[in-house]
């Protein structure tokens, strides 16, 4: 079964940091591109960034909001993602959802897997 | 960055009616557009892709058009399931990917 799941969340104070992992099963996770989604609670989605695979070059993009504080990694060893949050804010709260990034030979990019989600909540 | 306007923002329908949700680019994205639907605590599940390209095991209730700036989104049919949240989201820039605010489909 394609399956995604996250974990990692939790409350943290303004200014600390939490890890995010993403564990990943039923298919080659070595080829995929990985982002991670979020969702502020009761507002829409907004891609957080991604990684490529390393054979693609295995670099990453990240949303403006983020940049420079977020680090999306990857061990294809354990099939599992990973989103370093850094220097927390409390507009950052939100669920963080991993998905793959996928594409149908032209059509595409699209987000087809998605894990459950992992809360994360930055308070003091 | 390539804003998604999405209307419209919130939809009254009853079950059989036929439904039509639009989304706007802020420029063109060719056919990098697509949408997905949201159950309250769930996660997005990927509908359309490519603009028209109904994604596998997704009814063939659902249909999507459009390419360059303008898309929309059609329920033939609605079903009792079918009230969610839909979003757009473009894949246009590959770099930056945006969604729309979401439109959330009511029962009326």
């Amino acid at each position: 079964e394609v399956q995604l799941v996250e974990s990692g969340g939790g409350l943290v104070k303004p200014g600390g940091s939490l890890r995010l992992s993403c564990a990943a099963s039923g298919f080659t996770f070595s080829n995929a591109w990985m982002s991670w989604v979020r969702q502020a609670p009761g507002k829409g989605l907004e891609w957080v960034g991604r990684i490529k695979s390393k054979t693609d070059g295995g670099t990453t993009d990240y949303a403006a909001p983020v940049k420079g504080r977020f680090t999306i990694s990857r061990d294809d060893s354990k099939n599992t993602l990973y989103l370093q949050m850094n220097s927390l804010k409390t507009e950052d709260t939100a669920v963080y959802y991993c998905t793959t990034e996928n594409s149908y030979g032209p059509k595409g990019p699209f987000f087809d897997i998605w894990g459950q989600g992992t809360m994360v909540t930055v308070s003091s | 960055d390539i804003q998604m306007t999405q209307s419209p923002s919130s939809l009254s329908a009853s079950v059989g009616d036929r439904v039509t949700i639009t989304c706007r680019a802020s420029q063109s994205i060719s056919s990098y557009l697509n949408w997905y639907q949201q159950k309250p605590g769930k996660a997005p599940k990927l509908l359309i892709y490519a603009a028209s390209s109904l994604q596998s095991g997704v009814p063939s209730r659902f249909s999507g058009s459009g390419s360059g700036t303008d898309f929309t989104l059609t329920i033939s049919s609605l079903q009792p399931e079918d009230f969610a949240t839909y979003y757009c989201q473009q894949s246009y820039s590959t770099s930056m990917y945006t969604f729309g605010q979401g439109t959330k489909l009511e029962i009326k």
